[in-house]
């Protein structure tokens, strides 16, 4: 267990409406990471964080944004929520090794 | 984009089968190499991982995987699966700007 925690861990919300998850970190680890997870594709990279207010887009970022202003923090923000980001949302650490550790993940519905 | 194929989506073995799941990758720099294994319900966890040295690597609960450079692929094997690995399993590489690239996962069912 790499002292990771995301909040909430289940939303339902409206299209259309902003949404922010929150993913929170207790052992100071530089980089952070925000996937997606859906049947067949796998996990997919968000954006990651490679120290505070030094974030990067991954393959699936349009209509996400992320903030880091502090260490332990990684927020993951959809501006506007549409249907096709109904998803299981994993935030990720990389540790001293290069593997990574996640969180228990954040089941999103947007009806 | 880099990208890693798993050419087994489900796999259905008995008991005390012997396990080889593929993984190939397309970065042709430099790797570290990982599979992890996601149980129902629950996130992923780090079965084992590869960097450099040895390309034969052992992991947690009996798991091996053997890294081949000239084939860009990295096969997770069991030499006799239980239930209880029961679950999916994911290969994933990070590049050289630790950016990770994952499968798309197969799932592994084992009949007792």
């Amino acid at each position: 267990d790499a002292g990771i925690t995301q909040s909430p861990r289940h939303k339902v919300t409206e299209t259309g409406t902003p949404v922010t998850l929150r993913c929170h970190q207790t052992e100071n680890h530089r980089y952070m990471y925000w996937y997606r997870q859906d049947p067949g594709h796998g996990l997919r990279l968000i954006h990651y964080s490679y120290g505070v207010k030094d974030t990067d887009k991954g393959e699936v970022s349009d209509g996400y944004s992320v903030s880091r202003s502090k260490t332990e923090d990684f927020l993951l923000t959809l501006e506007s929520a549409t249907s096709s980001q109904t998803s299981v949302y994993f935030c990720a650490i990389r540790g001293d090794s290069y593997e990574q550790y996640f969180g228990p993940g954040t089941r999103l519905t947007v009806t | 984009a880099q990208s890693v194929s798993q050419h087994n989506h489900h796999v259905i073995l008995s008991e005390a089968a012997s396990l080889e799941l593929g993984c190939n990758y397309s970065y042709g720099g430099t790797v570290n190499l990982f599979w992890y294994v996601q149980y129902p319900g629950q996130h992923l966890q780090l079965l084992l991982k590869y960097f450099s040295g040895d390309p034969l690597v052992k992991g947690i609960k009996g798991f091996e995987a053997e890294f081949i450079k000239s084939k860009f692929s990295f096969n997770l094997r069991k030499p006799s699966v239980q239930w209880s690995d029961t679950a999916e399993y994911f290969c994933a590489v990070c590049d050289n700007f630790n950016k990770f690239y994952f499968g798309s996962g197969t799932k592994l069912n084992v009949k007792p």
